[in-house]
């Protein structure tokens, strides 16, 4: 089981409001992303991290921004939600010959 | 860009038998990993198998193996005596070998798995 942690599992909040999404893992991996994943199930990278202070946007664009200032954390925020944020976030770690996922934060915004 | 594409959003299969999941991706490297993604209702993304592109021998992994075409650029994924658990949606990716070690996914395959 990989020791990646995705807190909360299950947010519904109201349009308007801040929130963080938390992410960290345990391995000592340089290497964190952030998935969005749609209702059809297709996943989006939409940020990714290479180390400590490194980040960079991924292929969708995405209003969330990240930050990394410690190699085990890597949370996503959203500075006022919106209902075409809610979605599945997927947070992942790994080197080259694999990546561990979290079991995922559903976010609802009503 | 890389892209990944699986054409067939969902397949079924009887307890027991054998199905194979398709996926074909498109890319100018030469060097590049393969992978099945394996995503059940909890969730949580699992591997299933992994390809290196410079091995010519198919993967396995138990019930789990491959059929890795380089020149067609296919990457199917065939799993042997299903079981219920089996059931999941399936997640065909690439990873380049250098540049960041991005994952690239499929669209995803729902497998159902029939008594």
């Amino acid at each position: 089981e990989a020791d990646i942690y995705q807190t909360p599992r299950y947010l519904v909040i109201g349009t308007g409001k801040k929130i963080t999404l938390e992410c960290s893992q345990t391995m000592g991996h340089d290497k964190m992303y952030w998935y969005q994943q749609d209702p059809g199930m297709e996943l989006h990278l939409i940020h990714y991290s290479y180390g400590v202070n490194s980040t960079e946007k991924g292929d969708l664009s995405s209003e969330s921004t990240v930050s990394r200032i410690r190699t085990e954390h890597f949370p996503l925020t959203l500075e006022s939600a919106r209902p075409s944020h809610t979605s599945q976030y997927l947070c992942a770690s790994g080197r080259l010959t694999e990546a561990f996922f979290g079991q995922g934060t559903r976010l609802t915004v009503v | 860009a890389q892209t990944v594409t699986q054409s067939q959003p969902e397949m079924s299969v009887q307890e027991a038998e054998t199905v194979t999941l398709s996926c074909t991706y498109d890319t100018s490297e030469s060097d590049y990993y393969l992978f099945w993604y394996k995503q059940p209702p909890s969730r949580q993304m699992i591997l299933v198998i992994r390809q290196e592109a410079y091995k010519q021998q198919n993967a396995t992994e138990n019930r789990f193996s491959v059929n890795f075409q380089k020149a067609a650029k296919s990457f199917s994924l065939k799993i042997s005596d299903s079981q219920l658990g089996d059931a999941a949606m399936y997640f065909c990716a690439y990873r380049m070998l250098q540049g960041g070690s991005r994952l690239t996914f499929g669209e995803g395959t729902q497998l159902t798995v029939n008594p």
